[in-house]
């Protein structure tokens, strides 16, 4: 069964409103997760790296005041779309690491689309 | 971590090996070679890993060269539920979960 659970799996909101995706770990804890958007026909690209009871690491041109990372337990990360644009329509997947198993799992991911 | 090579997309018939490629010249002698696939509209999933040595499991098979500059999985009886693309990712071993995914190869799997 799925290890690393992913909230909503997909999601329609109208311009400018924010949203909210959940990614939880399951059956371990995740000091450290990870963010990626996915664009059609496009690779995975990391967002952000997401540390428990700190703030979150971004990528050079993502910008974290529209991305809002929130780790607040370590089994919880939260990735909030703030005044979404059609252009932040994307496929967003999150990923965790189980530290003891030394393995890393992905969640299923989040499909936006902005209208 | 060093960039990896892969060709865009291979075909293979349902039942046979599937040998995927990967290039990796730049490898560093703390870096793994991972092997992720991503399935239409789902997320990456974990095949198969490995440093110097050969590894297979449940999956697949992993060859890696003795220069380590390049590696092969083999998916040894491709059903139509192997068709996805494959990413070959290069990490080392005190930043892996940051991975870094290049383009992947597009495995089509036909009757």
């Amino acid at each position: 069964g799925a290890v690393v659970s992913q909230h909503p799996s997909w999601v329609i909101c109208k311009s400018g409103t924010s949203v909210k995706i959940e990614c939880r770990s399951l059956d371990f804890q995740a000091t450290t997760m990870f963010w990626y958007r996915q664009f059609p026909k496009q690779s995975l690209m990391l967002m952000a790296t997401s540390n428990e009871g700190s703030k979150a690491t971004y990528e050079q041109g993502v910008e974290k005041d529209k991305f809002l990372i929130n780790h607040a337990s370590l089994t919880l990360s939260t990735l909030t779309v703030t005044s979404a644009h059609p252009e932040d329509s994307s496929f967003y997947i999150c990923s965790a690491m189980d530290s003891q198993a030394g393995k890393l799992f992905f969640g299923s991911g989040t499909q936006l689309s902005v209208l | 971590d060093a960039k990896t090579t892969q060709p865009t997309s291979m075909d293979c018939a349902e039942g046979r090996a599937a040998n995927l490629p990967c290039n990796h010249s730049t490898i560093s002698g703390n870096e793994y070679v991972y092997w992720y696939r991503q399935i239409h509209s789902q997320g990456p999933q974990y095949i198969i890993h490995g440093l110097k040595n050969n590894e297979t499991n449940e999956m697949a098979s992993l060859i890696i060269t003795e220069d380590r500059k390049s590696s092969t999985l083999i998916l040894p009886h491709a059903t139509l539920r192997d068709t996805a693309v494959y990413y070959c990712i290069v990490v080392s071993g005190t930043s892996y979960g940051k991975l870094t995914f290049g383009q992947g190869t597009i495995l089509t799997v036909h009757p």
